[in-house]
């Protein structure tokens, strides 16, 4: 039973360029959430995907955007990159269910903007 | 709004010796607790949960944690620490009505040989 699964693992970007990456969640999940986690920090929500709309959104400028297509994968946009957006980008899964359902991590993507 | 808290950036044990892992929560609302794992250069793992009923949770690999209203606090704890459990633990507690998590700043666990 494959887990969450993201790529690529690592990125190097300049400043101003865009990216994106990409998340499938744990078989039997449809729900999908993004995390930012800064060097040394908790992660910070970014947003969550359900039925492929933006359900719910953290503190995070326009510049971020994201999708969910009909098999519930999902990718998160960057656009006009800083370097503060270096981090390691999570995604989470986690089925509809209430409150209280797990949300299952992958290991994330290493963005780091020179 | 929902918050946590978690006493101490790094904690060092000796192996064998009881580990013991802070987490206050402030929330409005009876809280949904979570505590994760994450080992270097990996996502975050699941070690165990609190939604309702029993306010102590057992989790994986010997952690467990005690849900104490009164006190706000979620704190995890194993007995005997192994040498496989340095890692960065983080406590996390839903914040919204959708269920997006809001962790800690995460706690740095060394084991001494």
């Amino acid at each position: 039973d494959a887990g969450v699964t993201q790529s690529p693992t690592h990125l190097i970007k300049t400043r101003g360029q865009q990216v994106t990456l990409r998340c499938s969640p744990k078989s039997g999940h449809d729900t999908v959430s993004w995390y930012q986690q800064a060097l040394g920090q908790g992660p910070q929500f970014i947003f969550q995907y359900y039925e492929e709309e933006e359900r719910q959104r953290g503190n995070f400028p326009d510049r971020f955007s994201g999708h969910q297509f009909p098999n519930y994968s999902s990718e998160l946009n960057v656009n006009a990159l800083l370097l503060g957006d270096s981090a390691l980008y999570l995604c989470a899964s986690s089925s509809t269910g209430g409150l209280g359902q797990p949300q299952h991590f992958g290991d994330g993507t290493r963005l780091s903007i020179l | 709004a929902q918050s946590v808290t978690q006493l101490g950036s790094h904690v060092s044990v000796s192996e064998g010796a009881l580990v013991l892992l802070r987490c206050n929560y402030s929330s409005s609302v009876p809280p949904y607790l979570f505590w994760y794992v994450q080992y270097p250069n990996q996502g975050l793992q699941l070690l165990l949960k609190y939604t309702t009923g029993a306010t102590l949770v057992k989790g994986i690999n010997g952690f467990e944690a005690e849900f104490k209203k009164s006190e706000t606090s979620f704190h995890l704890t194993k007995p005997s620490a192994h040498m496989s459990d340095a890692a960065e633990y983080f406590c996390a507690v839903y914040g919204g009505s959708q269920g997006n998590l809001i962790f800690g700043k995460g706690t740095k666990l060394s084991v001494k040989p």
